[in-house]
């Protein structure tokens, strides 16, 4: 069956640094997004992705994130200059496109990736 | 808006029990909602979802939920439980049926343990 995968399992890394968490949707699938859940909270609504330019995206969102489809397979999320609050579970995920021409709201999640800043 | 109700952070059960997680949703729209299932250091499951389709909705495992509008409520249930169902659930909910790149929204989680 097919998955999203994501790598790093675990990212560790020094307040400021720039650090890359790579996903890789389902093959068929359109519709890309990210979320994250800090440690005792909520999963979190990052941003979604489709057609190479970002469909939404929450208020966490700031400057400090990109995302990109570098390639036909990858989908990554960039933090610029990491803060200790970003220390969290970052989990990628994808959906099909819907028979009317929009996405299907079902998305299928990765494992995710643990980011620890220092 | 949306937003999304677990009523119990924690709920323990013995094995063989019936399950019941309780979740209560708001929305503006004609919501889709879901049940998914995180197992320790495991991503996140699809267990069932709701897109307005029958009330009573089947999922795996021998999970299953009904929606009830009039009580804006989406509970999760099943039979008898089994120690392989001890996880973290999450109800969440989708903007709209069927709707182009929409964030989910989760609710806080329901730690469910299974005594032997």
């Amino acid at each position: 069956e097919p998955e999203v995968t994501q790598t790093p399992s675990h990212q560790v890394t020094q307040m400021g640094q720039e650090v890359i968490l790579r996903c890789v949707p389902i093959s068929n699938h359109l519709y890309f997004y990210w979320y994250r859940q800090i440690l005792g909270q909520k999963v979190e609504f990052l941003v979604s992705f489709y057609n190479n330019e970002i469909s939404e995206k929450s208020e966490i969102f700031d400057d400090q994130f990109s995302v990109e489809r570098p390639d036909g397979s990858n989908f990554t999320l960039k933090i610029r200059s990491t803060k200790l609050e970003d220390s969290a579970m970052y989990f990628c995920a994808s959906s099909a496109p819907g028979l009317a021409g929009g996405g299907t709201d079902t998305q299928y999640f990765g494992p995710g990736t643990r980011l620890t800043v220092l | 808006a949306q937003s999304v109700t677990q009523l119990d952070s924690h709920v323990s059960v013995s094995e063989g029990t019936p399950v019941l997680l309780r979740c209560n949703y708001s929305s503006s729209y004609s919501p889709s909602l879901f049940w998914y299932v995180q197992h320790p250091n495991k991503g996140l499951q699809l267990l069932l979802k709701y897109t307005s389709a029958a009330t009573l909705v089947k999922g795996i495992n021998g999970f299953e939920a009904e929606f009830k509008k009039s009580e804006t409520s989406f509970h999760l249930t099943k039979p008898s439980a089994h120690m392989s169902d001890a996880a973290e659930y999450f109800c969440v909910v989708s903007r709209m049926a069927g709707g182009g790149a929409d964030g989910l929204t989760f609710g806080k989680g329901t730690h469910l343990i299974i005594q032997p």
